[in-house]
C-alpha cells in the first residue's frame, strides 16, 4: 500500500512571494505518478501538475514546478509569483503505474493562504 | 467546465430516504471512480470501475451501492443513510493508468 504525507496543515504567504509545498511519499512500486491538485473553495478538484517516476526532469507548468527527489521519495511543489487566486488546499497525490485503473492516494491537504 | 459532470449539486436526505447520485463524462474515458471527502479526513476512494466492470470497493458499506451502466455513466444509490455519511461525494474519470480527472462533486447532507 501507498502512503502520502504532508506535513503543513496551513501556509500563508504574501502575494508574489514564491512558496512551496511539502509532500513525501512511501511505495514498493517502480512505476508511478505523482500529481498536485487544487482545491478552490468552490471544491473543485483541480490537476496542477504531474510527475512521472521515469522523468528525471522536474515538471513546470507556468508558475508551478515540482522538485521530485525519488531516492528520497519527496515531491515538493513550487509556486513563484503567487496571486491570490492560488489560495485553496493542495493536495499530493500518488498513483501506480501500468495499464490499470488504480485510484489516486491523496495526502492530508495544505491549505495555502495568500495574503494581499 | 471540466468534462466530468455531477448531479444533484446538493442533496439533502433523510436516514430511510433512497436518493442516487449521478456522475457523467465526456472525455472518453474508461475508468470511473467514487470518492468520499469529509471534513477533516483526507479523500477515500470508494469505488473503481474499468470498463464497466468494478475493479475496487474499499471496504465501503452496502448501504452505498454503485452502478456503472456505461464508460460514460456512473451512479451512486444510496439507501439508509446514517449522519456520518454526510460529505462531499467526487466522481472521477480517467483512461486506464492516466490522469484522472475530477467533477464538482455532490454536497450530501443527511439529516
Amino acid at each position: 500500500a501507498q502512503t502520502v504525507t504532508q506535513s503543513q496543515p496551513e501556509m500563508s504567504v504574501q502575494e508574489a512571494e514564491t512558496v512551496t509545498l511539502s509532500c513525501t511519499y512511501d511505495t514498493s512500486e517502480s512505476n508511478y505518478y505523482l500529481f498536485w491538485y487544487k482545491q478552490p473553495p468552490s471544491r473543485q478538484m483541480i490537476l496542477v501538475i504531474r510527475q512521472e517516476a521515469y522523468k528525471q526532469q522536474n515538471a513546470t507548468e507556468n508558475r508551478f514546478s515540482v522538485n521530485f527527489q525519488k531516492a528520497a521519495k519527496s515531491f515538493s511543489l513550487k509556486i513563484s509569483d503567487s496571486q491570490l487566486g492560488d489560495t485553496a488546499m493542495y493536495f499530493c497525490a500518488f498513483r501506480v503505474g501500468g495499464g490499470g485503473a488504480d485510484g489516486l492516494t491523496f495526502g492530508k491537504g495544505t491549505h495555502l493562504i495568500i495574503q494581499p | 467546465e471540466t468534462g466530468v459532470t455531477q448531479t444533484p449539486r446538493h442533496l439533502v436526505m433523510g436516514m430511510t430516504n433512497k436518493k442516487s447520485l449521478k456522475c457523467e463524462q465526456h472525455l472518453g474515458h474508461n475508468a470511473m471512480y467514487w470518492y468520499k471527502q469529509s471534513a477533516k479526513k483526507p479523500l477515500e476512494l470508494m469505488f473503481v470501475y474499468n470498463f464497466k466492470e468494478q475493479t475496487e470497493n474499499n471496504s465501503v458499506p452496502s448501504r452505498f451501492s454503485p452502478e456503472c451502466p456505461n464508460s460514460s455513466h456512473l451512479f451512486l444509490h444510496l439507501h439508509t443513510l446514517q449522519p456520518e455519511d454526510s460529505a462531499l461525494y467526487l466522481c472521477a474519470s480517467s483512461y486506464p493508468g492516466n490522469t484522472i480527472y475530477f467533477g464538482e462533486g455532490s454536497w450530501l447532507t443527511v439529516v
